[in-house]
Protein backbone atom coordinates (compact mmCIF):
# COMPACT_ATOMS: atom_id res chain seq x y z
CA UNK A 1 0.00 0.00 0.00
CA UNK A 2 1.04 3.65 -0.93
CA UNK A 3 1.41 6.03 1.86
CA UNK A 4 1.43 9.85 1.20
CA UNK A 5 2.98 11.79 4.54
CA UNK A 6 1.60 15.87 4.65
CA UNK A 7 3.40 18.36 6.55
CA UNK A 8 2.76 19.72 8.69
CA UNK A 9 -0.48 18.39 9.40
CA UNK A 10 -1.48 21.86 11.24
CA UNK A 11 -0.54 25.46 9.86
CA UNK A 12 -1.67 28.77 11.47
CA UNK A 13 -0.17 32.25 10.10
CA UNK A 14 -0.90 35.75 10.13
CA UNK A 15 -2.16 36.88 6.80
CA UNK A 16 0.00 38.06 4.24
CA UNK A 17 2.75 35.33 5.28
CA UNK A 18 4.23 33.03 2.57
CA UNK A 19 3.88 29.14 3.47
CA UNK A 20 4.58 25.78 1.72
CA UNK A 21 3.40 22.00 2.61
CA UNK A 22 4.82 19.01 1.67
CA UNK A 23 3.37 15.73 0.60
CA UNK A 24 5.75 13.38 0.65
CA UNK A 25 6.23 9.45 -0.21
CA UNK A 26 8.42 6.37 -1.00
CA UNK A 27 6.79 5.17 -4.04
CA UNK A 28 6.51 6.76 -7.64
CA UNK A 29 2.57 7.97 -8.33
CA UNK A 30 1.77 8.53 -12.26
CA UNK A 31 0.39 11.82 -10.93
CA UNK A 32 -0.63 13.87 -8.41
CA UNK A 33 -3.94 15.83 -7.27
CA UNK A 34 -4.32 18.22 -4.81
CA UNK A 35 -7.57 18.64 -2.96
CA UNK A 36 -9.11 21.37 -0.55
CA UNK A 37 -11.53 20.35 1.76
CA UNK A 38 -13.95 22.10 3.39
CA UNK A 39 -15.98 20.74 6.42
CA UNK A 40 -18.56 17.96 5.78
CA UNK A 41 -17.80 18.70 2.37
CA UNK A 42 -16.21 16.92 -0.94
CA UNK A 43 -12.63 17.78 -1.74
CA UNK A 44 -12.69 20.22 -4.13
CA UNK A 45 -9.63 19.45 -6.61
CA UNK A 46 -7.35 22.62 -7.55
CA UNK A 47 -4.63 21.18 -9.49
CA UNK A 48 -3.22 17.84 -11.44
CA UNK A 49 0.54 17.40 -12.00
CA UNK A 50 1.86 14.58 -13.99
CA UNK A 51 5.48 15.38 -15.25
CA UNK A 52 8.12 15.32 -13.03
CA UNK A 53 9.48 18.25 -12.06
CA UNK A 54 6.36 20.01 -13.43
CA UNK A 55 5.37 23.48 -11.89
CA UNK A 56 1.53 25.00 -12.08
CA UNK A 57 0.36 28.02 -10.88
CA UNK A 58 -2.73 28.71 -9.67
CA UNK A 59 -3.12 32.46 -8.62
CA UNK A 60 -1.40 32.84 -5.74
CA UNK A 61 -1.12 29.29 -5.33
CA UNK A 62 2.10 27.15 -6.67
CA UNK A 63 1.93 23.11 -7.07
CA UNK A 64 5.09 21.52 -7.51
CA UNK A 65 5.83 17.86 -8.44
CA UNK A 66 8.75 16.04 -7.99
CA UNK A 67 11.39 15.03 -10.36
CA UNK A 68 10.65 11.88 -9.30
CA UNK A 69 7.03 12.04 -9.12
CA UNK A 70 7.50 10.58 -5.63
CA UNK A 71 6.42 14.48 -3.61
CA UNK A 72 4.72 17.21 -4.25
CA UNK A 73 4.65 20.96 -2.74
CA UNK A 74 2.13 23.44 -2.44
CA UNK A 75 3.44 27.05 -1.66
CA UNK A 76 1.13 29.72 -1.01
CA UNK A 77 1.96 33.51 -1.19
CA UNK A 78 0.23 36.16 0.35
CA UNK A 79 -2.19 33.97 2.32
CA UNK A 80 -5.69 35.48 3.06
CA UNK A 81 -8.57 34.00 5.49
CA UNK A 82 -9.90 32.84 1.93
CA UNK A 83 -7.00 30.49 2.14
CA UNK A 84 -8.05 28.40 5.41
CA UNK A 85 -8.84 25.11 4.93
CA UNK A 86 -7.83 21.02 5.05
CA UNK A 87 -5.53 20.78 1.67
CA UNK A 88 -5.06 17.28 0.83
CA UNK A 89 -2.67 15.83 -1.71
CA UNK A 90 -3.82 12.35 -3.69
CA UNK A 91 -1.62 10.14 -5.33
CA UNK A 92 -2.92 8.44 -8.76
CA UNK A 93 -1.88 4.34 -8.91
CA UNK A 94 -1.69 2.97 -11.93
CA UNK A 95 -5.44 3.95 -13.85
CA UNK A 96 -7.74 3.61 -10.87
CA UNK A 97 -7.87 4.44 -7.29
CA UNK A 98 -6.56 7.67 -5.44
CA UNK A 99 -4.27 7.33 -2.26
CA UNK A 100 -4.89 10.31 -0.67
CA UNK A 101 -2.64 11.92 1.85
CA UNK A 102 -2.96 12.96 5.88
CA UNK A 103 -3.73 16.59 5.18
CA UNK A 104 -2.75 19.89 6.16
CA UNK A 105 -5.42 21.98 8.08
CA UNK A 106 -4.48 25.38 7.32
CA UNK A 107 -6.00 28.91 9.13
CA UNK A 108 -5.08 32.34 8.47
CA UNK A 109 -5.17 34.27 11.12
CA UNK A 110 -6.72 38.18 9.42
CA UNK B 1 -20.47 23.87 -14.21
CA UNK B 2 -20.79 19.91 -14.03
CA UNK B 3 -21.10 18.01 -10.74
CA UNK B 4 -21.48 15.49 -8.54
CA UNK B 5 -24.38 14.93 -6.66
CA UNK B 6 -25.18 12.85 -3.61
CA UNK B 7 -28.14 11.82 -1.86
CA UNK B 8 -28.82 12.10 0.99
CA UNK B 9 -26.66 14.18 2.51
CA UNK B 10 -27.07 12.97 6.03
CA UNK B 11 -28.65 9.17 6.29
CA UNK B 12 -29.20 7.74 10.07
CA UNK B 13 -30.01 4.18 10.56
CA UNK B 14 -29.76 1.26 12.86
CA UNK B 15 -27.22 -0.93 12.80
CA UNK B 16 -27.85 -4.43 10.84
CA UNK B 17 -29.97 -2.46 8.56
CA UNK B 18 -29.41 -1.59 4.96
CA UNK B 19 -28.53 2.04 3.68
CA UNK B 20 -28.25 2.26 -0.46
CA UNK B 21 -26.67 5.65 -0.96
CA UNK B 22 -27.03 7.14 -3.88
CA UNK B 23 -24.80 9.38 -6.61
CA UNK B 24 -25.33 10.92 -10.07
CA UNK B 25 -21.73 11.59 -11.88
CA UNK B 26 -20.88 13.96 -14.20
CA UNK B 27 -22.68 12.94 -16.98
CA UNK B 28 -19.95 12.38 -19.35
CA UNK B 29 -18.16 10.67 -17.33
CA UNK B 30 -17.38 6.76 -17.83
CA UNK B 31 -15.61 5.74 -14.33
CA UNK B 32 -17.33 5.88 -11.17
CA UNK B 33 -15.83 5.62 -7.78
CA UNK B 34 -17.11 5.62 -4.01
CA UNK B 35 -14.45 6.41 -1.10
CA UNK B 36 -15.09 6.90 2.60
CA UNK B 37 -13.92 8.84 5.29
CA UNK B 38 -14.28 8.12 8.78
CA UNK B 39 -14.18 11.03 11.35
CA UNK B 40 -10.84 12.72 11.66
CA UNK B 41 -8.92 10.41 9.32
CA UNK B 42 -7.88 10.32 5.51
CA UNK B 43 -9.99 9.80 2.50
CA UNK B 44 -10.15 6.16 1.55
CA UNK B 45 -10.43 4.58 -1.47
CA UNK B 46 -13.93 1.80 -1.56
CA UNK B 47 -14.28 0.60 -5.35
CA UNK B 48 -13.80 1.64 -8.57
CA UNK B 49 -16.48 1.07 -11.24
CA UNK B 50 -16.42 0.61 -15.33
CA UNK B 51 -18.34 -0.45 -17.89
CA UNK B 52 -20.70 -1.51 -15.12
CA UNK B 53 -18.35 -3.92 -13.81
CA UNK B 54 -16.28 -3.18 -10.88
CA UNK B 55 -12.36 -2.46 -11.60
CA UNK B 56 -10.76 -2.30 -8.00
CA UNK B 57 -11.58 -2.73 -5.04
CA UNK B 58 -10.12 -2.75 -1.61
CA UNK B 59 -9.65 -4.82 1.42
CA UNK B 60 -12.43 -2.17 3.41
CA UNK B 61 -14.93 -3.49 0.26
CA UNK B 62 -16.12 -6.48 1.39
CA UNK B 63 -19.28 -9.01 1.03
CA UNK B 64 -21.53 -6.28 3.27
CA UNK B 65 -21.05 -4.03 0.06
CA UNK B 66 -22.08 -3.53 -3.24
CA UNK B 67 -22.13 -1.07 -6.20
CA UNK B 68 -24.47 -0.80 -9.01
CA UNK B 69 -25.44 1.41 -12.23
CA UNK B 70 -29.45 0.85 -11.86
CA UNK B 71 -29.81 3.23 -15.02
CA UNK B 72 -27.68 5.39 -17.36
CA UNK B 73 -27.55 8.39 -14.60
CA UNK B 74 -27.39 7.06 -11.22
CA UNK B 75 -24.68 4.89 -8.88
CA UNK B 76 -25.25 3.48 -6.15
CA UNK B 77 -22.87 1.91 -3.28
CA UNK B 78 -24.84 -0.31 -0.78
CA UNK B 79 -24.23 -1.66 2.83
CA UNK B 80 -26.00 -4.96 3.17
CA UNK B 81 -25.88 -4.98 7.49
CA UNK B 82 -24.41 -1.71 8.71
CA UNK B 83 -22.21 -1.71 11.02
CA UNK B 84 -20.92 0.76 13.77
CA UNK B 85 -17.98 1.05 12.43
CA UNK B 86 -19.79 2.16 8.83
CA UNK B 87 -20.44 5.39 10.44
CA UNK B 88 -18.34 7.77 7.93
CA UNK B 89 -18.86 10.05 5.21
CA UNK B 90 -18.85 8.34 2.05
CA UNK B 91 -17.80 9.87 -1.14
CA UNK B 92 -18.79 9.21 -4.89
CA UNK B 93 -16.33 10.88 -7.50
CA UNK B 94 -16.17 10.12 -11.16
CA UNK B 95 -13.69 10.45 -13.97
CA UNK B 96 -13.78 10.84 -17.72
CA UNK B 97 -11.07 8.80 -18.82
CA UNK B 98 -8.35 6.16 -16.97
CA UNK B 99 -4.60 7.01 -16.68
CA UNK B 100 -2.60 10.09 -16.97
CA UNK B 101 -6.20 11.43 -17.65
CA UNK B 102 -8.20 10.41 -14.25
CA UNK B 103 -8.90 13.50 -12.77
CA UNK B 104 -11.98 12.46 -10.37
CA UNK B 105 -14.65 15.15 -9.14
CA UNK B 106 -15.84 14.73 -5.96
CA UNK B 107 -19.21 14.72 -4.51
CA UNK B 108 -19.85 16.77 -1.03
CA UNK B 109 -21.16 13.21 0.24
CA UNK B 110 -23.39 11.49 2.29
CA UNK B 111 -22.54 11.30 6.16
CA UNK B 112 -23.59 8.17 7.32
CA UNK B 113 -24.11 7.71 11.17
CA UNK B 114 -25.20 3.94 12.40
CA UNK B 115 -26.35 3.56 15.88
Amino acid sequence: TQLLEQSPQFLSIQEGENLTVYCNSSSVFSSLQWYRQEPGEGPVLLVTVVTGGEVKKLKRLTFQFGDARKDSSLHITAAQPGDTGLYLCAGAEGNEKLTFGTGTRLTIIP
Amino acid sequence: EPEVTQTPSHQVTQMGQEVILRCVPISNHLYFYWYRQILGQKVEFLVSFYNNEISEKSEIFDDQFSVERPDGSNFTLKIRSTKLEDSAMYFCASSVRRGLGNIQYFGAGTRLSVL
